[in-house]
């Protein structure tokens, strides 16, 4: 079956703009969660959907937010970009909210962000 | 403040040779999961670790979960060049929540 997919896999955008990210989850999962993973921080948390109400929030500013529809599709936006938010953004899912043995989470490949 | 202290970050080892990466927290887990990723690509689950002083093999490759389930470890044993990597830690504090915490990732590079 198909995996996570996530676009667009690169883009670049300048300070102030805005950007939107995609992530379709393998057909069946209804958890999808996001994380941001940059060389300093290494993989932090965003935020995590199921069913398309957000049932966890990371520690990041208002300016990154994000949703998930009927269909368990994601986005994730982040407005008002600045430097510090280039970055891998990594999209997971998974069949259930349950974390441990049976319940494997998927990563995407990752959107990449540059921010100039 | 880094919740999961993953070491040693870089490690460059020669072929057939034995490694263990250390996952380290004060925080308990219900669950502590493995990742390698490769570059450009997202993590790839290894293996989940959910009982304290569970061990689990994958050939090569064993994963012990602490008994206060406060730390893990991954050994290799006779490492090789296709083990090369960034292998990742990550607890989940809650069972119901998809909350991972990620430790820093352990760059590992095996040497023909």
């Amino acid at each position: 079956k198909a995996g996570v997919t996530q676009t667009p896999r690169y883009l670049i955008k300048t300070r102030g703009q805005q950007v939107t990210l995609s992530c379709s989850p393998i057909s069946g999962h209804r958890s999808v969660s996001w994380y941001q993973q940059t060389p300093g921080q290494g993989l932090q948390f965003l935020f995590e959907y199921f069913s398309e109400t957000q049932r966890n929030k990371g520690n990041f500013p208002g300016r990154f937010s994000g949703r998930q529809f009927s269909n368990s599709r994601s986005e994730m936006n982040v407005s008002t970009l600045e430097l510090g938010d280039s970055a891998l953004y990594l999209c997971a899912s998974s069949f259930s909210q349950q974390v441990g043995s049976g319940n494997t989470i998927y990563f995407g490949e990752g959107s990449w962000l540059t921010v100039v | 403040t880094q919740l999961l202290e993953q070491s040693p970050q870089f490690l460059s080892i020669q072929e057939g040779e034995n490694l263990t990466v250390y996952c380290n927290s004060s925080s308990v887990f219900s669950s502590l999961q493995w990742y390698r990723q490769e570059p450009g690509e997202g993590p790839v689950l290894l293996v989940t670790v959910v009982t304290g002083g569970e061990v689990k093999k994958l050939k090569r490759l064993t994963f012990q979960f602490g008994d206060a389930r406060k730390d893990s470890s991954l050994h290799i044993t006779a490492a090789q060049p296709g083990d090369t990597g960034l292998y990742l830690c990550a607890g989940a504090l809650s069972q119901g929540a998809q909350k991972l915490v990620f430790g820093q990732g352990t760059r590992l590079t095996i040497n023909p």
